[in-house]
């Protein structure tokens, strides 16, 4: 089952603007991953933050943990064409053996020229 | 690409025949997980090998399908007997010991007819 839902399901913007996503989970992690998937093609991670952490950059991209709220967003800044793609967040909790991630609905991202 | 393939790419079948995915992930990664991913949603987690043991499977995973990883390189994804409620796209992920970050390799994408 999916463990939380993304916001918005999908958005469009201009090259140029700036993209936020948001995450919303349900149980304790140890960490929330976002990745990218190009239509059709497989998950390219993009950014790591563990559960002791509420900020954590990577060039263009910005992703934020809030814990209590049980929340995360991430922020593409400058955003360009090529960004253009679904983004998911994924959590990370160690239950049992596997150390499996749960991951969320989505955001489809399209950047127009 | 991140190192990790899967063949075939795409497969179409009629309901009730048998499929077998396989995966290749990073060479020395001991860890391998098979996802699947159904149109519109996040990957949901099928199952977990650490090495060429199994050591967890999902709900999800009902009799029809089983895994391997036999020499705890490969693996194989077999489903028998096939629905057109199989249809999907098969994401395999690999990562080494104590690592964070799941590599996904391009995924096979399945149609039942």
């Amino acid at each position: 089952s999916q463990q939380g839902e993304e916001d918005p399901q999908a958005l469009s913007i201009q090259e140029g603007e700036n993209a936020t996503m948001n995450c919303s989970y349900k149980t304790s992690i140890n960490n929330l991953q976002w990745y990218r998937q190009n239509s059709g093609r497989g998950l390219v991670h993009l950014i790591l933050i563990r559960s002791n952490e509420r900020e954590k950059h990577s060039g263009r991209l910005r992703v934020t943990l809030d814990t209590s709220k049980k929340s995360s967003s991430l922020l593409i800044t400058a955003s360009r064409a090529a960004d253009t793609a679904s983004y998911f967040c994924a959590t990370e909790r160690n239950t049992g053996t596997a150390s499996k991630l749960t991951f969320g609905t989505g955001t489809r991202l399209q950047v127009t020229l | 690409d991140t190192g990790v393939s899967q063949d075939p790419r795409h497969k179409i079948t009629k309901r009730g025949q048998n499929v077998t995915f396989r995966c290749d992930p990073i060479s020395e990664h001991n860890r391998l997980y098979w996802y699947r991913q159904t149109l519109g949603q996040g990957p949901e987690f099928l199952t977990y090998f650490q090495n060429e043991a199994q050591l967890e499977k999902s709900r999800l995973l009902s009799d029809r399908f089983s895994a391997e990883r036999p020499k705890g390189s490969f693996s194989t994804l077999e489903i028998q007997r096939t629905e057109q409620g199989d249809s999907a796209m098969y994401l395999c992920a690999s990562l080494l010991g104590l690592q964070e970050t799941q590599y996904f390799g391009p995924g096979t994408r399945l149609l039942v007819l």
